[in-house]
């Protein structure tokens, strides 16, 4: 099982450009999850979707969009990258209460 | 909002010497979960508890949920190298949200 795919794994932006994280889940999980992880941060949430069609915000959702295309996918956007958006990107699946899965993670970096 | 903070930040051992990182939530949890981070990866599940006062273990690792079921600890006994990364807790609330602390990284020197 491929588990949770997410896509791409490093990008380089310049800063007011736009891109699209994609991610990817083969485990027929309900909730599905993007987080941001910082030196010294943790782990922030930034939205997640407790069921195919609701979204929700998380901790830090400003400069970020999400859609939960349908169950398998839930895509993050970032519609005019800035710099305080470099960060590694993970997105993660879960049954309701169950273990949470994460990506391999995504390297974003915005000059 | 729902907070968990997490202490310490890092801790430094000698290999051998016990480990404890703690967690606390702002909010009553309907479960913990714990996980770990090597440098480079991402985060892996360990552990989940669900019961109020719950004492689980792995091997040398030992996972408690306060009576409240606003804070709990995970201990290593006897660490060893192999335990180097970065330990999380995250907090479940019952609208699916999963909010998790900032993180303790482990350093441990042979």
């Amino acid at each position: 099982n491929a588990g949770v795919t997410q896509t791409p794994k490093f990008q380089v932006l310049k800063t007011g450009q736009s891109m699209t994280l994609q991610c990817a889940q083969d485990m027929n999980h309900n909730s599905m999850y993007w987080y941001r992880q910082d030196p010294g941060m943790g782990l922030r949430l930034i939205y997640y979707s407790a069921s195919e069609g609701t979204t929700d915000k998380g901790e830090v959702p400003n400069g970020y969009n999400v859609s939960r295309l349908n169950k398998r996918e839930f895509s993050l956007r970032l519609e005019s990258a800035a710099p305080s958006q470099t960060s590694v990107y993970f997105c993660a699946s879960r049954l309701q209460g169950n273990t949470i899965y994460f990506g391999e993670g995504s390297w974003l970096t915005v000059v | 909002g729902q907070q968990v903070m997490q202490i310490p930040q890092y801790q430094h051992v000698q290999e051998g010497e016990d480990f404890t990182t703690y967690c606390n939530s702002s909010t009553t949890l309907s479960n913990i979960q714990w996980y770990k981070q090597r440098p480079g990866g991402h985060p892996v599940f360990l552990i989940q508890l669900v019961k109020s006062g719950e004492v689980k273990k792995q091997k040398r690792l030992t996972f408690q949920f306060g009576e409240a079921k606003k804070n709990s600890s995970l201990h290593i006994t006897a660490t060893q190298t192999t335990d180097v990364g970065t330990y999380f807790c995250a907090g479940s609330s019952n609208t699916g949200k999963l909010i998790f602390g900032q993180g303790t990284t482990l350093q441990v020197k042979p």
